[in-house]
């Protein structure tokens, strides 16, 4: 099956820095999501982008299928960004299933 | 509109025992698929449901089986249950099936614990 690798897997960031989520994906893909994962565990829409870049505030993400990898973009990182982001594809060859990422844990410091 | 709904939020069981969850998706969403999340195992694809058939199955024993209801809702029941079935089981509800516009929104989980 479609492989999900997800970098960096910890990041610790001063609160006002910029950061890049890496995730790479071994097979053609017809969709890709990011989410983030609060504390309580609820997993929380960021992106729906199969392909091209979307912003949304201080996040932002660009998903490049034709060499398969998605970046996401935190900029201007405050506490509340901290929890576990997520990457999740529905590989072509297998749709209705999606394939998540080990996630990246993201921490914030005041 | 209202988002997904998982019930009950939590639980504890006794390993052997059965359990079943529900979930109540987005209106007018007809795809619900299931996942568990595991320390150790991550999340990982339990099974997919559109307009009352499974479409999709992951790796799982046939001691994790679900259904769909004619409104969409679903329920997953486990069986014989194992230490190793204490997970966070989320819930997904898409407009579709797979392909192009399948974006799934998640449920805040139920917690299940096996003692």
């Amino acid at each position: 099956g479609i492989q999900v690798e997800q970098s960096p897997p910890d990041l610790i960031l001063q609160e006002g820095a910029n950061s890049t989520l890496r995730c790479n994906f071994s097979d053609s893909v017809n969709n890709l999501q990011w989410f983030h994962q609060n504390p309580w565990g609820q997993l929380i829409n960021l992106f729906y982008i199969p392909s091209g870049t979307k912003q949304n505030g201080r996040l932002s993400a660009t998903t490049v299928a034709t060499e398969r990898y998605s970046l996401l973009y935190i900029s201007s990182s405050q506490t509340t960004d901290s929890g576990v982001y997520f990457c999740a594809v529905e590989a072509y060859t297998n749709a209705g299933k999606s394939t998540f990422g080990d996630g990246t844990t993201l921490t914030v410091k005041p | 509109k209202a988002g997904v709904t998982q019930t009950p939020r939590y639980l504890i069981k006794t390993r052997g025992q059965q359990v079943t969850l529900s979930c109540s998706p987005i209106s007018g969403h007809r795809s619900v698929s299931w996942y568990q999340q595991t320390p150790g195992q991550g999340l990982q694809f339990l099974f997919e449901y559109f307009s009352e058939t499974q479409r999709n199955k992951g790796n799982f024993p046939g001691r994790f089986s679900g259904r769909q209801f004619s409104n969409s809702r679903s329920e997953m029941n486990v069986s014989t249950l194992e230490l190793g079935d204490s997970a966070l089981y989320l819930c997904a509800s898409s407009l579709t099936t797979g392909g192009l516009g399948y974006e799934q929104y998640f449920g805040p989980g139920t917690r299940l614990t096996v003692t």
